[in-house]
């Protein structure tokens, strides 16, 4: 399989705490692509990093990448109860017709 | 704002009937894409469409059919459901750029 993993599978934290999520990949990339899901509804595009980036910020998101390991993070920092959702990472393949998604981590935050 | 639209958000069909999913999306993309998603499973790609009338199979295409006749439509076809096709079917586009894809809202299928 090409997809993406993420780990861990799950993670409860308190409101206010950052929580850190993660993604390992088997192939060489153009970018990768992190998704968010709320339980029952499509997935929304959260943030892109490209293969010669390593670190990106979008508001109270931080991802980074490490081609060496085949490896991204994503960090939410000040974590509020409305990011409980579940976490996806997307590596789009070949001409960009394929997209391959991990399992996802779902993300508890307890008000 | 971008929009991919699934025509039914929940849907009930008996075993052995003949299941359409459409998808429609607004924003002249190039492809499209068919995914099922189960719990613990994550997403699988079932098809997915690069052009008009071309298609190529994704992990899982056993079971499905697809048929892309116009650019913005994206259907698929379960020609004799199975209780194991009860599922949640994510209808997703994106531009030939591969930068971001968008995702339908879903639809919940319960075979009886």
């Amino acid at each position: 399989s090409q997809q993406g993993e993420e780990d861990p599978q799950a993670l409860s934290i308190q409101e206010g705490e950052n929580a850190t999520m993660n993604c390992s990949y088997k192939t060489s990339i153009n970018n990768l692509q992190w998704y968010r899901q709320n339980s029952g509804r499509g997935l929304v595009h959260l943030i892109l990093i490209r293969s010669n980036e390593r670190e990106k910020h979008s508001g109270r998101l931080r991802v980074t990448l490490d081609t060496s390991k085949k490896s991204s993070s994503l960090l939410i920092t000040a974590s509020r109860a409305a990011d409980t959702a579940s976490y996806f990472c997307a590596t789009p393949l070949y001409n960009f017709n394929k997209f391959y998604f991990g399992s996802g981590t779902k993300l508890n935050v307890k008000p | 704002d971008v929009k991919v639209t699934q025509s039914s958000r929940y849907l009930v069909k008996r075993t052995g009937e003949k299941v359409f999913l459409e998808c429609v999306q607004d924003m002249d993309h190039e492809n499209m894409f068919w995914y099922r998603q189960d719990p613990g499973l994550g997403l699988r790609l079932i098809y997915f469409s690069y052009d008009v009338k071309m298609k190529e199979k994704g992990d899982i295409p056993e079971g499905y059919s697809v048929s892309r006749e116009k650019k913005e439509r994206f259907s698929l076809i379960l020609e004799s459901a199975s209780t194991n096709q009860t599922s949640m079917y994510l209808c997703a586009s994106s531009n030939s750029r591969g930068n971001t894809i968008y995702f339908g809202e879903g639809s919940w299928l319960t075979v009886v």
